[in-house]
């Protein structure tokens, strides 16, 4: 069956190192997005992506990159953690050719920032 | 102003009794909108969509969409305690590529069904 996977689950981290959370689908969906979700805010969206070599910021980018090499993978890199990105990531892929299409969600991934 | 809002709550309704949730968004080009149940510690699930102005019933689940009023809403009939969750109102736009899509959420309204 495709999946969409997310790793690790869970990540401790100190302050000011390079972390990079992996997503991979196997939905073969060119929509990939990422999403952080805290307490009262939701979920926001970090970076998409349309497509191989196609990247987009979301509301809350500063501090995130996001790199889309083939259609299945969009990882997400911090560059410099900081207590601030202390959260639950989510990653998502939706198909392309109708607007209307469910997003599928990834089982997220627990970051901590120390 | 936020692109998707919604009344966070929390919202608490007796078992049986309608559960009504609701949800704004600010841009007019959007075209499509969903609703996601996302239980404590688990990723969100669909529980409905809906595309053209009215009402879309599934099941117990019934979204209203007003293109005009730019407003969403979700209802909930004969609310079963299992219905206990966060419920994230979504708003998907095309982006100019073909088959595109930015899809934004609101921060959610936690329901509680209590028995």
């Amino acid at each position: 069956d495709a999946e969409i996977t997310q790793s690790p689950r869970h990540k401790i981290t100190e302050t000011g190192r390079q972390v990079t959370l992996a997503c991979h689908q196997t939905w073969n969906h060119n929509n990939m997005f990422w999403y952080r979700q805290d307490l009262g805010h939701g979920l926001r969206l970090i970076h998409y992506s349309y497509g191989v070599h196609d990247t987009n910021k979301g509301e809350v980018s500063d501090g995130y990159s996001v790199s889309r090499s083939n259609t299945e993978d969009l990882p997400l890199t911090l560059e410099s953690a900081a207590s601030s990105q202390t959260s639950v990531y989510f990653c998502a892929s939706s198909d392309t050719g109708v607007v209307n299409t469910e997003a599928f969600f990834g089982q997220g991934t627990r970051l901590t920032v120390v | 102003q936020k692109e998707v809002e919604q009344n966070s709550g929390p919202l608490s309704v007796p078992e049986g009794a309608i559960a009504s949730l609701n949800c704004t968004y600010s841009d007019r080009v959007s075209q499509s909108f969903f609703w996601y149940r996302q239980y404590s510690g688990k990723s969100p699930e669909l529980i409905m969509s809906i595309y053209s102005n009215g009402d879309k019933e599934d099941g117990r689940f019934t979204a209203q969409l007003n293109k005009a009023s730019q407003y969403v809403s979700l209802l909930i009939r004969d609310s079963q305690p299992s219905d206990s969750a966060t419920y994230l109102c979504a708003v998907n736009r095309a982006a100019g590529i073909q088959g595109a899509q930015k899809l934004v959420f609101g921060q959610g309204t936690r329901l509680t069904i209590n028995p």
